[in-house]
């Protein structure tokens, strides 16, 4: 079953502007991480925050984390066509590591 | 250097046909994970593997799919009598060190899109 949720699942945007994503999941967690998927590519890691953290950046990527709230969202500032691609939130279960994902937003950036 | 692969790429199958799908993790990685991706959804957790023991086997959906790793590197995904609501592409994952409390990043490979007809 998927752990968590994704808002929007699809998000369209001109090149230049800025990009929100939200994700929710259902149980405590260690870290969150969010991943990247391009047309036919496997995930690419991009950034993992961990439970006692509230913000991280990396680049252009900002994500947050409220675990009061069970959210994080992931900006993506200065959007490129190449960031197309879906984006997943996932969190991984303690007894393995294995990694619970949510059903991803699909982002779309015009030249 | 080298990522995860996974071969072949695409499988078409015709329907109670076996197949056999192949991962090639990153050398030393001591966990491996093979995950099933619906079309438009996220992947979802078939099994794990910490060197040659399958420690978890528990999102595998049937009996009809068996996974090893009889070395402790290569593992292969066999799904036998395959039916249409097995395709999907099949991801698979390595991790340096992995398990209980471990939180380490997972590489994946680019995935095999399977496709039973």
């Amino acid at each position: 079953s998927q752990q968590g949720e994704e808002d929007p699942q699809a998000l369209s945007i001109q090149e230049g502007e800025n990009a929100t994503m939200n994700c929710s999941y259902k149980t405590s967690i260690n870290n969150l991480q969010w991943y990247r998927q391009n047309s036919g590519r496997g995930l690419v890691h991009l950034i993992l925050i961990r439970s006692n953290e509230r913000e991280k950046h990396s680049g252009r990527l900002r994500v947050t984390l409220d675990t009061s709230k069970k959210s994080s969202s992931l900006l993506i500032t200065a959007s490129r066509a190449a960031d197309t691609a879906s984006y997943f939130c996932a969190t991984p279960r303690e007894i393995n590591n294995d990694m619970r994902f949510g059903a991803g937003t699909r982002l779309t950036v015009k030249p | 250097g080298a990522g995860v692969s996974q071969s072949p790429r695409y499988k078409v199958a015709k329907r109670g046909q076996d197949v056999a799908l192949r991962c090639d993790p990153i050398s030393g990685h001591v966990s491996l994970f093979w995950y099933q991706q619906a079309l438009g959804q996220g992947p979802e957790f078939l099994t794990y593997f910490q060197n040659e023991a399958q420690l978890d086997k528990s999102g595998l959906p049937s009996d009809r799919f068996f996974a090893e790793r009889p070395e402790g590197s290569v593992s292969t995904l066999k799904i036998q009598r395959t039916q249409q609501e097995d395709s999907a592409v099949y991801l698979c994952a390595s991790s340096l060190v992995g398990g209980q409390g471990a939180w380490d990043t997972q590489y994946f490979g680019p995935g095999t899109r399977l496709t039973v007809l």
